[in-house]
């Protein structure tokens, strides 16, 4: 029969306008979030992380808010451009050594 | 700088081969992981070493694999003997320190084994 995989959501964005790609994390000992990006036959590469004593940390076109309230982390990218498509994941340390990494999201940018 | 680097890209081999996957840390890096990646359970921690140390192989598949890290600049991953259910992408990635730093990644090896 036919092998089902992961089912990745996809968010698909106009070049020029802003991203929001959000991630529900499951652990609240958490103290250590991630975010990574992932093309097509490379591995994942860093963008951002944020410690649990931050609601907020910016980068270069990307900002990571995080809601302990709610265990809820986004990333928010400015001015998505056609180099932005790729698989995105998150990450939590479940307060631990370990990086327990979401199933990801797709993001599509188009013209 | 170089980042982590990764050996073979592609590995294509029978079943009941012996493979073995290689890996060079970035240099300073204190902490080492070994990830599978695959379409039906997306990125698992296989086995993750401080200091060149083992320390949590519960993400080994079976006994039919086996990791080590003879020094700071090397690891590597032997699958014998080799099943189809083991084709994958095989990530390996270092950290300054585990836990609270950022993982780096390199650019895996695809394997596939017929």
């Amino acid at each position: 029969g036919e092998s089902v995989g992961l089912h990745l959501p996809t968010l698909s964005v106009q070049e020029g306008d802003n991203s929001i790609i959000n991630c529900a994390y499951s652990n609240s000992a958490s103290d250590y979030f991630i975010w990574y990006k992932q093309e097509s036959g490379k591995g994942p590469q860093f963008i951002i992380d944020i410690r649990s004593n931050m609601d907020k940390r910016q980068g270069q076109r990307v900002t990571v808010l995080l809601n302990k309230t709610v265990k809820h982390l986004s990333l928010q990218i400015a001015a998505t451009q056609p180099g932005d498509s790729a698989v995105y994941f998150c990450a939590e340390n479940g307060n631990t050594d370990k990086l327990i990494f979401g199933t990801g999201t797709r993001l599509q940018v188009f013209p | 700088d170089a980042g982590v680097i990764q050996s073979p890209r592609h590995e294509v081999t029978e079943m009941g081969q012996e493979v073995t996957l290689r890996c060079k840390p970035i240099s300073g890096h204190n902490s080492l992981f070994w990830y599978r990646q695959t379409m039906m359970r997306g990125l698992e921690l296989l086995i993750y070493f401080n200091n060149n140390v083992p320390i949590d192989d519960s993400g080994m598949p079976e006994d039919r694999f086996s990791a080590k890290m003879p020094n700071a600049s090397f690891s590597t991953l032997k699958i014998q003997p080799s099943e189809p259910r083991d084709s994958a992408v095989y990530f390996c990635a270092s950290s300054l320190r585990a836990g609270d730093q950022p993982q780096h990644f390199g650019d895996g090896t695809r394997l596939s084994i017929l």
